[in-house]
């Protein structure tokens, strides 16, 4: 398996565009995690899927942020409108189990809101 | 509550010394205590986990300890190389409001070892 893969790798764009994010997860995996990192305040959960349901979303941090997961192969966290304090990197994890087994980082995204 | 506290922020080392990270965390009934290193520009990485029914494991320079009375752990690494430095971060499996365990990650130490 390539492991958890997410897309794009760099993202610039401007403050109130609708930013995307894209993740695809180890075949197998049944739970989805969305991580923010920043210097300021670490690695954040944002929110977590099992079996493409949503479970916790109590990290998002406002209704600018949403995610989806239509299904086991792809989930989304889309930004609108972004702004330039969203301007962080962006892992999607990924693990077979409950949160007491290995997650699977992707090489994260990092977003840039201008 | 959901706290996992990780101390030092940054560690400095000479090639070959030993070096040590803590963590503390709140919720008693975390099991799950996994170590990740992140490297520039990629995503964490575990690199070893204890759950609470053990108090250490060890894999070959690296090891954990685990004190569940007083609620901390450890990581240990030994005979430090310079493809060491990294950002380590501990976790803590925390019981969400919705029952389900999730990760909570501590803030990360800055760790760079000098040849």
């Amino acid at each position: 398996d390539a492991g958890v893969i997410q897309s794009p790798r760099h993202e610039v764009t401007e403050m109130g565009q609708e930013v995307t994010l894209r993740c695809k997860p180890i075949s197998g995996h049944d739970y989805l995690f969305w991580y923010r990192q920043t210097m300021m305040r670490g690695l954040e959960l944002l929110i977590y899927f099992n079996n493409n349901v949503p479970i916790d979303d109590s990290g998002m941090p406002e209704d600018r942020f949403s995610a989806k997961m239509p299904n086991a192969s792809f989930s989304t966290l889309k930004i609108q409108p972004s702004e330039p304090r969203d301007s962080a990197v962006y892992f999607c994890a990924s693990s077979f189990g409950r949160g007491t087994t290995e997650a699977f980082f992707g090489q994260g995204t990092r977003l840039t809101v201008v | 509550g959901e706290n996992v506290e990780q101390h030092p922020s940054t560690l400095s080392v000479q090639e070959g010394d030993s070096a040590v990270i803590k963590c503390t965390y709140s919720d008693s009934a975390s099991n799950y205590f996994p170590w990740y290193k992140q490297e520039l520009g990629k995503g964490p990485q575990l690199i070893i986990d204890i759950r609470s029914n053990v108090g250490e494991k060890k894999d070959q320079r690296i090891a954990v300890t685990l004190n569940k009375t007083a609620k901390h752990f450890s990581l240990h690494i030994t005979e430090t190389q310079p493809e060491d430095s990294a950002v380590y971060f501990c976790a803590a499996s925390i019981r969400g409001n919705t029952g389900f365990q999730k990760l909570v990650f501590g803030t990360g130490t800055r760790l760079l070892v000098s040849p």
